[in-house]
This record gives structure tokens, sequence and C-alpha cells, in this order.
């Protein structure tokens, strides 16, 4: 079983709609959930992280986590072209101290 | 622009040849990371040093040989490597390698292995 898993998409919204993208994860004692958007030929940029406390929110972003059901949401508000990339979705399982990342997401925001 | 900078950022190779790949953080964290990004897959942890010394070797083959010379500085040593290595290399940095530190990484290299 992988440890953190994305639906690679793509997913398509349209210019101020709400992106909404999923992460599941397996290790249920898992702390630290991190969200990265790496444009294409482009490094992972670091948008927010969470811990297992809370969400968050930030400006136009906002992480939420589900343990019961072991998921970590990322929503995107008024969603604009340049928010188009692939997320990827980072989790530090409880057994480790090493990350483990998902195959990512590819969002297209249409104009 | 990024606190951690790599080079070079493009690189092709024959499978006998050798080559280095150098990454360096202005950051001033103590934990760096060596990850391999393939189409269609997970970001591939490799290798982990934590204040200079090796903390993580993900049964990478030795084909692969980091460097760590100060918690700055970052090479990847690569000799008769595979096609199947042909992939996007990052490195990344934090703090320390502690559970809740995010990662701040570099452009990558984008090698190929002919």
């Amino acid at each position: 079983q992988k440890e953190v898993e994305q639906n690679s998409g793509p997913l398509s919204v349209p210019e101020g709609a709400i992106a909404s993208l999923n992460c599941t994860y397996s290790d249920r004692g898992s702390q630290s959930f991190f969200w990265y958007r790496q444009y294409s030929g482009k490094s992972p940029e670091l948008i927010m992280f969470i811990y297992s406390n809370g969400d968050k929110e930030d400006g136009r972003f906002t992480a939420q986590l589900n343990k019961a059901s072991q998921y970590v949401s990322l929503l995107i508000r008024d969603s604009q072209p340049s928010d188009s990339a692939t997320y990827l979705c980072a989790v530090i399982p409880n057994t480790g101290n090493q990350f483990y990342f998902g195959t990512g997401t590819s969002l297209t925001v249409i104009p | 622009e990024t606190g951690v900078t790599q080079t070079p950022r493009h690189l092709v190779m024959g499978m006998t040849n050798k080559k280095s790949l150098k990454c360096e953080q202005h950051l001033g964290h103590n934990a760096m990371y060596w990850y391999k990004q393939s189409a269609k897959k997970p970001l591939e942890l490799m290798f982990v040093y934590n204040f200079k010394e090796q903390t993580e070797n993900n049964s990478v083959p030795s084909r692969f040989s980091p460097e760590c010379p100060n918690s700055s500085h970052l090479f990847l040593h690569l000799h008769t490597l595979q096609p199947e290595d042909s992939a996007l290399y990052l490195c990344a940095s934090s703090l320390r390698q502690v559970v809740n530190q995010p990662q701040h990484f570099g452009d990558g290299t984008r090698l190929s292995i002919l």
C-alpha cells in the first residue's frame, strides 16, 4: 500500500471557482502534512503545511485534515490561471522522519 | 528566486561517464536531501544529511555516491549509470532533520543517460 495517494488528474476548473485537491495517507498516526506546487520544469514550492491539531487558512489557500478518513485537502478559492500547476502532497508518518510524497495532481484553471 | 541552487540544470552523459551534481543552499539550514523525480512516480528520497552526517540511504545503488563537505553544500557523484537513472534530481534543505520541518527545493538537474 502506498503511503500517500493522489488523483493524478487533470483537474480542470474555471477561473474564479474553488479548486479542491485531495490526498489520502496510510499511516493513521501521521502528524505533519505539506502541500507543494510544482510548475512544469520548476522545483516544488512549499504552499503551506499543517499539523494534526487543526486546519489552516492562508490567503486563497486552505488546508483541511480529516483524521477519521485519513485524507488532507487543499482548497484554492478564486482560482487563477497562474494556479495551473501540479500539486504535491507530502506526509510525515508517525513511524519515521522522512517525507512521503504523492504523485501529484495536475490542476488547470481555464480563463 | 530559490535559496537552494543546483548545477548543472541539464546533464547528458553516457553510461561509462563520471559526473557530479552540485547543490548549495543559502538558507542557513543544517539538513540536506537528494530526491529523484521520475514521470508518473512520487518523489523518491535518496539520501539525507543532517549536520554533515549521512542519516538516510534509501537502498540507493552504489553508482550514486553522495558527499556533504559542510551544511551548505551537497554533491551527488555519478558513475556507470543506467538508462533508467534518467530523471530529475532534486536537492532540498530544511532547518534540521526533524519531523515537522518543511523542506525547500532547488530547481533540479535534468539528467539524461544515453
